[in-house]
């Protein structure tokens, strides 16, 4: 079936950085995607999300950029921190139904001081 | 505002056993939504409810189920328990059709 995947399975980046988490989606009939920062011990928090009808999508220090060419995604994060640290998922969804996502296996970010 | 809130954080439970985990949805929400994640995977769909009736199911055997109450709080129930059950529980929950999910910070099942 289809599955949302993340290029890299890690990314280090130095405090102050800018991080790029990028993602690959199979389906071209998903039309909603959903960036969630996952902490040790807790649930998926959401970030960040974008309908295929826009082409980037800006938050607080975030920003989420669709491809739909190529089917890719990624999350930038403006001025990293090390409360940044943490696994992100990027999710899809097709149809609009927001409460079945199908989730990519996760980038591990870690900030260096 | 209290989030997604979910009971037991933590359980222990043999082979063959029953569980029930419980869910409560952030005020408002009408559709809860549950997810197992196994370490070191994303969360994979099981569950979703609105209105108490059941508008989704994921690849899981029948010794899955759930519910879901009129006040929209909802329990997930899995039967005949095997060691591959272990995993991380996620219920969550959503304003509407096209509004994001919300989660819980899940409960943790370990079947021994």
């Amino acid at each position: 079936g289809e599955s949302v995947g993340l290029h890299l399975p890690t990314l280090s980046v130095q405090e102050g950085d800018n991080s790029i988490i990028n993602c690959a989606y199979s389906n071209s009939a998903s039309d909603y995607f959903i960036w969630y920062k996952q902490e040790s011990g807790k649930g998926p928090q959401f970030i960040i999300d974008i309908r295929s009808n826009m082409d980037k999508r800006q938050g607080q220090r975030v920003t989420v950029l669709l491809n739909k060419t190529v089917k890719h995604l990624s999350l930038q994060i403006a001025a990293t921190q090390p409360g940044d640290s943490a696994v992100y998922f990027c999710a899809e969804t097709l149809g609009g139904n927001t409460g079945k996502l199908i989730f990519g296996q996760g980038t591990t970010l870690q900030v260096k001081p | 505002d209290a989030g997604v809130t979910q009971s037991p954080t933590h359980l222990i439970k043999t082979r063959g056993q029953q569980v029930t985990l419980r869910c409560s949805p952030i005020s408002g929400h009408k559709s809860v939504s549950w997810y197992q994640q196994v370490l070191g995977q994303g969360p994979q769909f099981i569950f979703q409810y609105y209105e108490k009736e059941e508008r989704g199911r994921g690849n899981f055997p029948d010794r899955f189920s759930a519910r879901q109450f009129p006040n929209y709080s909802s329990e997930l129930n899995v039967n005949a328990l095997l060691l591959g059950d272990s995993a991380l529980y996620l219920c969550a929950s959503r304003e509407g059709y096209n509004s994001p999910l919300h989660f819980g910070n899940g409960t943790r099942l370990t079947v021994t």
